[in-house]
């Protein structure tokens, strides 16, 4: 079966880091497009990172410099590093594929982190 | 960066209604233009892609069309297992990815 699973969310202090996986299974997250997406608490969508299959990586404006997106390819797993956390940070977190480039087609179930004192 | 714009925010329709959202880009993103259905608490579905593709087993009631700028999402005959918000995405060459802020549909 095709899916994805996100750990590592949680409470944690303005100006903390925390670490977000996402295991893959059904497919290789090395050969596609991998994204994360997050959702602030009854707001839209936004688009956070991506890493190619290349291994090239790029951010949203609002992540730059503080979020590091990697992966894994010997545990086919994907990570957000994200530091200098900030309270506009608080998000549900999803990751994603991005199957042909273009268009997420396999989400995780999503993974809350909540920044705050 | 490429803004994108939905219209409605929010629409109330009755069961078996033909149901239309827009979406336009601020700029040309040929057909590069996707579409998904989010419900309460879970994670986003996709529904159209590259504009007007439908994704394997979506119902042929959801359709998509349009290219450059203004794009068209169709619910041919509204069930109540659509309500939901809709949301735009465009991927420009600059590699980044844009989300439209969302319709939410809901039933009369």
């Amino acid at each position: 079966e095709v899916q994805l699973v996100e750990t590592g969310g949680g409470l944690i202090q303005p100006g903390g880091s925390l670490r977000l996986s996402c295991a893959a299974s059904g497919f290789t997250v090395s050969s596609n497009y991998m994204s994360w997406v997050r959702q602030a608490p009854g707001k839209g969508l936004e688009w956070v990172s991506v890493i190619y299959s290349g291994g090239s990586t790029y951010y949203a404006d609002s992540v730059k410099g503080r979020f590091t997106i990697s992966r894994d390819n010997s545990k086919n797993t994907l990570y957000l590093q994200m530091n200098s956390l900030r309270a506009e940070d608080t998000a549900v977190y999803y990751c994603a594929r991005a199957e042909g480039g273009s268009a997420f087609d396999i989400w995780g179930q999503g993974t809350m982190v909540t920044v705050s004192s | 960066d490429i803004q994108m714009t939905q219209s409605p925010s929010s629409l109330s329709a009755s069961v078996g209604d033909r149901v239309t959202i827009t979406c336009q880009a601020s700029q040309d993103i040929s057909n590069y233009l996707n579409w998904y259905q989010q419900k309460p608490g879970k994670a986003p579905k996709l529904l159209i892609y590259d504009a007007s593709n439908l994704e394997t087993g979506v119902p042929s009631r959801f359709s998509g069309s349009g290219s450059g700028t203004d794009f068209t999402f169709t619910i041919s005959s509204l069930q109540p297992e659509d309500i939901a918000t809709y949301y735009c995405q465009q991927y420009d060459n600059l590699l980044i990815f844009t989300f439209g802020p969302g319709t939410k549909v809901d039933i009369k």
